[in-house]
């Protein structure tokens, strides 16, 4: 599975939106780009994935760059609720279902 | 109720007795993972499962083992405990459906300390 390197921490105010930016430049064609959170020891929790175009739910939006070798986590109005570690990780569609979690971004987001 | 449950929450425990961490789940999922958080370091796999009869090494297994019981439960055994195997130990389980997907459903942790 392909390494990933994110900031160790961020800062955003409430409110705004939270930008948080992963490189995974040795990525491969059939591998996806996932994110999960964990709040404060808690069990982590699924937040997006995806393979190239980029995607949106309920919680996040990911933009995946053309070249597929770096990507963005976007919170569009982040509380004070999501602050917690973010970890991007990378993982192939063929792959036995393990999670390689690096050290992650601590996300704190101020009032 | 919880999806995925573990027991116990938290545990102390002396060096070189015998500890077994449970976890349950009513996700239906046929796959199972056990992890390891040290302070301040992401998770690290110890074991996995596919199926009742698939038990699968994970990075770190060495002082560890795990049963699978049935689909819905997956234990995981610390045979002989020692202190640097003080951590939070977490189970996860994930649809073996879709291409693709590898979204895992974590459990709420067991704090393991060994004294």
């Amino acid at each position: 599975d392909a390494k990933t390197t994110q900031p160790p921490s961020m800062d955003c105010a409430e409110g705004r939106a939270a930008n948080l930016p992963c490189n995974h430049s040795t990525i491969s064609g059939n591998e996806y780009v996932y994110w999960y959170r964990q709040i404060h020891s808690q069990g982590p929790q699924y937040i997006i994935h995806g393979l190239k175009n980029n995607e949106t739910n309920e919680m996040a939006s990911l933009i995946i760059t053309e070249d597929r070798k770096s990507s963005t986590l976007i919170l569009p109005h982040a509380t004070l609720r999501d602050t917690a570690v973010y970890y991007c990780i990378v993982t192939s569609s063929s792959n036995t279902g393990k999670l390689i979690f690096g050290q992650g971004t601590t996300l704190q987001v101020k009032p | 109720d919880a999806d995925v449950t573990q027991t116990p929450r938290n545990r102390i425990t002396k060096t070189g007795k015998r500890i077994m961490l449970e976890c349950s789940q009513t996700k239906g999922h046929d796959r199972m993972y056990w992890y390891r958080q040290d302070p301040g370091l992401g998770l690290r796999l110890i074991y996995y499962s596919f199926d009742v009869k698939d038990i699968n090494k994970g990075e770190i297994s060495d002082g560890y083992s795990v049963s699978r019981q049935a689909q819905a439960k997956f234990s995981l055994s610390l045979e002989s405990a020692i202190p640097n195997q003080t951590a939070l130990y977490f189970c996860a389980t994930s649809d073996k459906g879709l291409a693709g997907r590898n979204e895992q459903f974590f459990g709420p942790g067991t704090r393991l300390t060994v004294l």
